[in-house]
């Protein structure tokens, strides 16, 4: 399957800084990805969807000001989590599908604590 | 009508049995369902899928059944390992976008 990487795998940050989540596929075109939160032993929360060179789509109560995502080519996608706040610990996946493609790849997860 | 209902939340088999987990939805314009399977701290990993005009998949040792009419599919694993002990999800696709269900924690036993 394809391959799609996260970075950082850990972060932890201070209360009202900004973090970025980096996402890639590195062996195919991602014209859309996607970014879920999931908190421990729950659920994959679908947060927004992201296609290569537009403005995403968030879902219905994710903040757009509190979560940036930009796509600005078909192998990056970014994550900013805007001022942090211990609620916004969680467990940040993306994935990335190509095309017509019904498959979604997932990166491995980035972990945030927000202390 | 989005939801994926997913069961058993946990499920314990001993090496070499059966695992078995159920989905059901409601939403007829799902049109792909997948099977993810996640290790802790690691994000999930495409097992096997299946279209809704496909009444059985075999992949290995993972089979999905699906029944249409009923709006449910589940996951069989044949010869369940200690190595399959993982959390699993079912999934539903509808314009492009995942809706997971529940999750289901495996155990198996050696």
């Amino acid at each position: 399957g394809a391959v799609v990487s996260q970075h950082p795998s850990r972060v932890i940050c201070k209360s009202g800084t900004s973090v970025k989540i980096e996402c890639r596929s590195l062996d195919f075109q991602a014209t859309t990805m996607f970014w879920y939160r999931q908190f421990p032993k729950k659920s994959l929360m679908l947060m927004a969807t992201s296609n290569e060179g537009s403005k995403a789509t968030y879902e219905q109560g994710v903040e757009k000001d509190k979560f940036l995502i930009n796509h600005a080519s078909l192998t990056l996608s970014t994550l900013t989590v805007t001022s942090a706040h211990p609620e916004d610990s969680s467990f940040y996946i993306c994935s990335g599908t190509s095309g017509g493609s019904y498959e979604q790849y997932f990166g491995p997860g980035t972990r945030l604590t927000v202390t | 009508q989005q939801q994926v209902k997913q069961s058993p939340q946990s499920l314990i088999v001993q090496k070499g049995g059966i695992s078995i987990i159920n989905c059901a939805y409601e939403n007829t314009a799902f049109d792909y369902f997948p099977w993810y399977q996640q290790f802790p701290g690691k994000g999930p990993a495409l097992l096997i899928a299946i279209r809704p005009d496909v009444s059985e998949k075999k992949e290995g040792r993972f089979t999905i059944s699906f029944n249409k009419s009923a709006k449910q599919f589940s996951l069989h694993i044949m010869d369940s390992q200690p190595g399959d002990s993982a959390t699993y999800f079912c999934a539903a696709r509808n314009t492009g976008k995942l809706i997971f269900g529940q999750g289901t924690t495996l155990q198996v036993k050696p």
